[in-house]
């Protein structure tokens, strides 16, 4: 089981608001993703980390950010959200298993901008 | 670039009927493949996974095969339940990366 956390699993703010989407994990993953996944279901991967101080841009340009001081704490932040943010947004942290990595993924937290 | 397409959707079926959903895949090296499940209101939950050509993935009555000379990885069920309806994704892992790519996902409703 594995043991990712994301908070909040729902928010509803207005346009302009600043917010931090919260994801943690108790493994000890050195890997970890943030994907949105639009209302057609489709993932995009935004952001990645391949350790504490290392942060990359995904495969889909957003204009959010995150950080990696801890490695059990991947935070992304929107300084100013817009109704385009409005999505679903899932935390992922990877580790190598026998034969290759495998993906552990959070609740998610679906997101509404007003 | 790597990329991985599934069958489009949605798919409907009768209970106790048999599933298939099938993925295909392009990749430049020699990928792991994924079955990930999405039931509503939730994250991704693994499924199953195979590492290599000719592996066989199996979990709750699923199966599928790394078919590497057809660059496949179809998910299929002899019978499918209420509670397996749900979105299911396929996925590919390249070894020295650990990044996932998703195929575009397929709704699944199965009908009492």
């Amino acid at each position: 089981e594995a043991d990712i956390y994301q908070t909040p699993r729902y928010l509803v703010i207005g346009t302009g608001k600043k917010i931090t989407l919260e994801c943690s994990q108790t493994m000890g993953h050195d890997k970890m993703y943030w994907y949105q996944q639009d209302p057609g279901m489709e993932l995009h991967l935004i952001h990645y980390s391949y350790g504490v101080n290392s942060t990359e841009k995904g495969d889909l340009s957003s204009e959010s950010t995150v950080s990696r001081i801890r490695t059990e704490h991947f935070p992304l932040t929107l300084e100013s959200a817009r109704p385009s943010h409005t999505s679903q947004y899932l935390c992922a942290s990877s580790e190598y298993v026998t034969g290759g990595y495998e993906q552990f993924f959070g609740p998610g937290t679906r997101l509404t901008v007003l | 670039g790597d990329s991985v397409t599934q069958m489009e959707g949605p798919v409907t079926l009768s209970e106790e009927a048999f599933l298939t959903i099938n993925c295909t895949y392009t990749a430049t090296g020699y990928p792991s493949l994924f079955w990930y499940v999405q039931y509503p209101g939730e994250g991704l939950q693994l499924l199953l996974k195979a590492t290599k050509a000719d592996d066989k993935g199996s979990n709750k009555g699923f199966e599928a095969t790394y078919r590497k000379e057809t660059t496949s990885f179809h998910l299929e069920k002899g019978s499918v339940q209420v509670s397996d309806s749900a979105v299911y994704f396929c996925a590919l892992i390249l070894t020295s990366y650990g990044k996932l790519t998703f195929g575009q996902g397929t709704i699944l409703t199965v009908h009492p």
